[in-house]
């Protein structure tokens, strides 16, 4: 099943706050959050367990309700260099990974 | 410590032709997944192999294409017959069983 990624697109100016949702219509086991950037590959951002983790990396966080069947991706204080395409990917144990559609995110000066 | 290395990063293909895809993992890692990937679209999901065997390859046409992770050497990824609607960029990305997948650079594949 592919996770359902909200919003689509996101414009933001330097130093603003954004939110990028991913759900999911099974129960989550676990949940990778890459980004990528135009014409490169997907960078690894950070993987959460099913548990309600929370985790970080510099000024962007990720929060996992397994309850909601849902992970939502946290960046504050947006700087030019978040800028890209950020995908959640759904993984069931040893089964295989699969992404979102993606959501695209303009920081703008 | 090398990340996964896919070669070639461009290829060009002419319709009906044949073309290969390779993907090395990162040291110890014992799974690949490969994905396709169109402009300004997501990953979509091909094929996921362990050392020697498919574990699900749900995401495959299932003519043309096929892939393998042999046991010494690199996975391939192989179309047949290569048509234009082939063209796109292919991922991979290895990992250990769970946990976090790493992608190669992509390859690039052109046909003309």
């Amino acid at each position: 099943q592919q996770p359902v990624q909200s919003p689509q697109a996101v414009i933001l100016r330097e130093g603003e706050d954004a939110v990028i949702n991913c759900s999911s219509s099974k129960a989550l086991y676990s949940v990778h959050w890459y980004r990528q950037k135009h014409g490169e590959a997907p960078v690894f951002l950070m993987i959460l367990l099913k548990g309600g983790e929370q985790k970080g990396h510099e000024k962007i966080s990720a929060s996992f309700n397994e309850k909601k069947q849902q992970s939502s991706l946290y960046l504050t204080a947006s700087q030019l260099s978040y800028s890209g395409t950020y995908f959640c990917g759904l993984k069931e144990g040893a089964q295989k990974l699969v992404f979102g559609q993606g959501t695209r995110l303009t920081i703008n000066p | 410590n090398a990340g996964v290395m896919q070669n070639p990063r461009h290829l060009v293909r002419r319709r009906g032709q044949e073309a290969r895809l390779r993907c090395s993992p990162m040291k110890g890692h014992s799974h690949v997944y490969w994905y396709r990937q169109l402009p300004e679209e997501g990953l979509k999901f091909m094929v996921y192999l362990q050392k020697e065997n498919i574990i699900d390859e749900s995401g495959m046409p299932k003519e043309r294409f096929s892939a393998e992770f042999p046991k010494e050497g690199p996975s391939i990824l192989r179309i047949q017959q290569v048509v234009r609607g082939d063209s796109a960029a292919y991922f991979c990305a290895s990992s250990f069983q769970t946990g976090e997948a790493f992608f190669g650079q992509g390859t690039r594949l052109t046909v003309v």
